[in-house]
């Protein structure tokens, strides 16, 4: 069965601070895609990216980072410069290649102060 | 943009009331999915449905029940509500049966069963 553990539950960052969230992930399917969602204070989450798991060619988006590594089952996400606008809670998601039903990690709650 | 809109952003009912939460998306998607959020526990997934009149348990089916008539709306129905059903649900969207393509989420119904 598949699984996702966020085990940071809140994190406190001054503004400018760098911050990595982390997500390891356990699954038995050799092809697998991997999520980041954000959600702000207003509710609805946000899709940030989508990793397969042929694909560990690191990404990097603005201010955004994500680093996925299968030798260690983890799809880590970092931010640079954190900013005010960064607090929300971030979701780490799976998905088996065979099924259609994301598995979430318990998300982590980033507050950035100013 | 794809819009996924519900029906109400707050909502108070008393325990054995029966109630409804509405989904609608405005992008044909075929997937549509019921989640709950609770604090340290992530997203949880409640039901799914990939077409109209199809539906599948996720992992919490007990207590709930689906409806899709047409492709845009997707109905969750707690038949009796408990007080253990408070708690925040999202819905969300996908293009198709694939699991490679992100869901499009709603800003959340939360709900208190007093």
């Amino acid at each position: 069965a598949q699984k996702v553990t966020q085990a940071q539950t809140e994190i406190s960052v001054v503004e400018k601070e760098d911050v990595t969230l982390d997500c390891v992930y356990e699954t038995r399917d050799t092809t697998y895609y991997l999520f980041w969602y954000k959600q702000p204070p207003s509710g609805e989450l946000v899709f940030l990216i989508r990793r397969n798991s042929f694909d560990e060619q690191n990404e990097i988006s603005g201010r955004y980072s994500w680093n996925f590594q299968k030798s260690t089952s983890s799809f880590n996400f970092t931010i640079t410069a954190s900013q005010v606008v960064d607090s929300a809670v971030y979701f780490c998601a799976l998905v088996e290649e065979a099924g259609n039903m994301l598995t979430f990690g318990g998300g982590t709650r980033l507050m950035v102060k100013p | 943009d794809v819009k996924v809109t519900q029906s109400s952003r707050y909502l108070v009912k008393r325990t054995g009331e029966k109630v409804f939460l509405e989904c609608v998306q405005d992008m044909d998607h075929e997937n549509m999915f019921w989640y709950r959020q609770d604090p340290g526990l992530g997203l949880r997934l409640i039901y799914f449905s990939y077409d109209v009149k199809m539906k599948e348990k996720g992992d919490i089916p007990e207590g709930y029940s689906v409806s899709r008539e047409k492709k845009e709306r997707f109905s969750l129905i707690l038949e009796s509500a408990s007080t253990n059903q408070t708690s925040m649900y999202l819905c969300a969207s996908s293009p198709s049966r694939g699991s490679t393509y992100e869901q499009y989420f709603g800003p959340g119904t939360r709900l208190t069963v007093t």
